[in-house]
């Protein structure tokens, strides 16, 4: 147990359908980070949220939309998605290094949610 | 930008034997992370790195942050079949984001 939850665990979704995922970080960061893990790749980091505000887009199409209602959760939210979409999605969360400027020392990870889009 | 190159990619080995791994840098880090990854679970954390020539242990893991601070090594000793899964050297910059390896994969052959 890390400290960080995601829901859900498992998702399958059409490239018509709109779906969320939740992140929710218990350990007092306000720092928080949407990561996509593709098969034999390494982590890409999509988004980075200081203090709620999203200081980093990793050019990440349009179709992934963030939301960080305060320092604890974080959601990525999907509409029509295409099948390389399909990955392991992770959220991590780690204590800011400065306002402005989020940490990216000793990120804690969540367990991640298994997307398949069809 | 930065590049993380980990090796080896997999290694098979028999239990109880030494691992180690490593993964070198084009650039200098201040600070070196290694995760491990279950099967369908997200990394975790074992070990942080701080300054250059520091060795830190955590249980029958060693890890190394390299002198150049372009390399870290890590090291398990004894191996056990819990010991499965892969793992994940981090790189950080400063300012720049966390730069991942690409992973080694361990397996245990019983």
């Amino acid at each position: 147990e890390t400290g960080v939850t995601q829901t859900p665990r498992h998702l399958v979704m059409g490239m018509t359908n709109k779906k969320s995922l939740k992140c929710e970080q218990h350990l007092g960061h306000n720092a928080m980070y949407w990561y996509k893990q593709s098969a034999k790749k390494p982590l890409e980091l999509m988004f980075v949220y200081n203090f709620k505000e999203q200081t980093e887009n990793n050019s990440v199409p349009s179709r992934f939309s963030p939301e960080c209602p305060n320092s604890s959760h974080l959601f990525l939210h999907l509409h029509t998605l295409q099948p390389e979409d399909s990955a392991l999605y992770l959220c991590a969360s780690s204590h800011p290094l400065d306002r402005g400027l989020a940490s990216h020392n000793e990120q804690f990870f969540g367990p991640g949610t298994r997307l398949t889009v069809l | 930008g930065q590049q993380l190159n980990q090796s080896p990619q997999s290694m098979f080995i028999q239990e109880g034997e030494d691992v180690s791994m490593n993964c070198t840098s084009s650039s200098i880090f201040n600070t070196w992370l290694w995760y491990k990854q279950d099967p369908g679970e997200g990394p975790v954390l074992l070990i942080a790195l701080y300054k250059a020539g520091e060795l830190t242990s955590n249980g029958r893991l060693t890890a190394q942050f390299g002198i150049t601070r372009k390399d870290s090594f890590l090291n398990i000793s004894a191996s056990i079949p819990s010991d499965v899964g892969i793992y994940f050297c981090a790189g950080w910059g400063g300012n720049e984001k966390l730069t991942f390896g690409t992973g080694t994969r361990l397996t245990i052959i019983p």
